[in-house]
C-alpha cells in the first residue's frame, strides 16, 4: 500500500539553527512528493514539490527538500529557522494506484509540530 | 491565495442531526476534494470530485455523502451526524489541467462538533 511517514510528532528547534523534518514514502513506480505547512486556524498552503529532476528541491519561505530514492526519504529542511516558521507541517505523497477518474489523489503523513524557540 | 471558501466555518450539532458542509471556489478548477483532519491521523480524504456530478469515494467515506451540481460548488452531507464525525474538515482545490503535478489548494476549514 502507498503511504507516507513522519515519524516525529514533534520537532524542537533554537531560532537561527537548522531544522529538519522527516517524511519517508512508500509507492509503487515514480513518486510525487510535496510539502505542506498548516498555521494555527488555517487550512493547509503549499510549499514545495519534487516530480523529477534535481533531488535538491526550493521551496517557499527559504524551505528546500532532499529526495533521496534509495532511502526513500523527502525530509524537509532550512538552513536557519524562525521562529515564524512554528506550525504543523505535512509530508504527501500522490496516489498512483487508485487512478480512476482522479488525476491522483494525495496522501498525507501525520503531521509533525515544529516548535522554534527564540 | 486562491478562492475557495468554506462554510460554515463553525458549527455544533447533536447527534442524528443531518449536517451541511458547502465548499465554493472561484478559480474554475476540475478537481475538488473533502478531507478531515484529526489529530493523530492527519488528513484523510472524504470523497472527491473530477468534474459536474462526477464523485467517488476516498479512505474515510462511510456516513458521508456528497454531491457537486455547479464546477463551482461542492457540497459535504453527513445525514446523520456522529461523535465520531467531530472534526475540522477541508475542501481542496487542483486544477488538473495539463503538467499540473497534482498540488491542492486548501479553505481555510470547517470545525464540526457533534455533541
Amino acid at each position: 500500500a502507498q503511504s507516507v511517514a513522519q515519524p516525529e510528532d514533534q520537532v524542537n528547534v533554537a531560532e537561527g539553527n537548522p531544522l529538519t523534518v522527516k517524511c519517508t514514502y512508500s509507492v509503487s513506480g515514480n513518486p510525487y512528493l510535496f510539502w505542506y505547512v498548516q498555521y494555527p486556524n488555517r487550512g493547509l498552503q503549499f510549499l514545495l514539490k519534487y516530480i523529477t529532476g534535481d533531488n535538491l528541491v526550493k521551496g517557499s519561505y527559504g524551505f528546500e527538500a532532499e529526495f533521496n530514492k534509495s532511502q526513500t526519504s523527502f525530509h524537509l529542511k532550512k538552513p536557519s529557522a524562525l521562529v515564524s516558521d512554528s506550525a504543523l507541517y505535512f509530508c504527501a505523497v500522490r496516489d498512483t494506484m487508485n487512478y480512476g477518474g482522479s488525476q491522483g489523489n494525495l496522501i498525507f503523513g501525520k503531521g509533525t509540530k515544529l516548535s522554534v524557540k527564540p | 491565495d486562491a478562492g475557495i471558501t468554506q462554510s460554515p466555518r463553525h458549527k455544533v450539532t447533536e447527534t442524528g442531526t443531518p449536517v451541511t458542509l458547502r465548499c465554493h471556489q472561484t478559480e474554475n478548477h476540475r478537481y475538488m476534494y473533502w478531507y478531515r483532519q484529526d489529530p493523530g491521523h492527519g488528513l484523510r480524504l472524504i470523497h472527491y470530485s473530477y468534474g459536474v456530478k462526477d464523485t467517488d469515494k476516498g479512505e474515510v467515506s462511510d456516513g458521508y455523502s456528497v454531491s457537486r451540481s455547479k464546477t463551482e460548488d461542492f457540497l459535504l452531507t453527513l445525514e446523520s451526524a456522529t461523535s465520531s464525525q467531530t472534526s475540522v474538515y477541508f475542501c481542496a482545490i487542483s486544477s488538473g489541467t495539463s503538467g499540473n503535478t497534482g498540488e491542492l489548494f486548501f479553505g481555510e476549514g470547517s470545525r464540526l462538533t457533534v455533541l
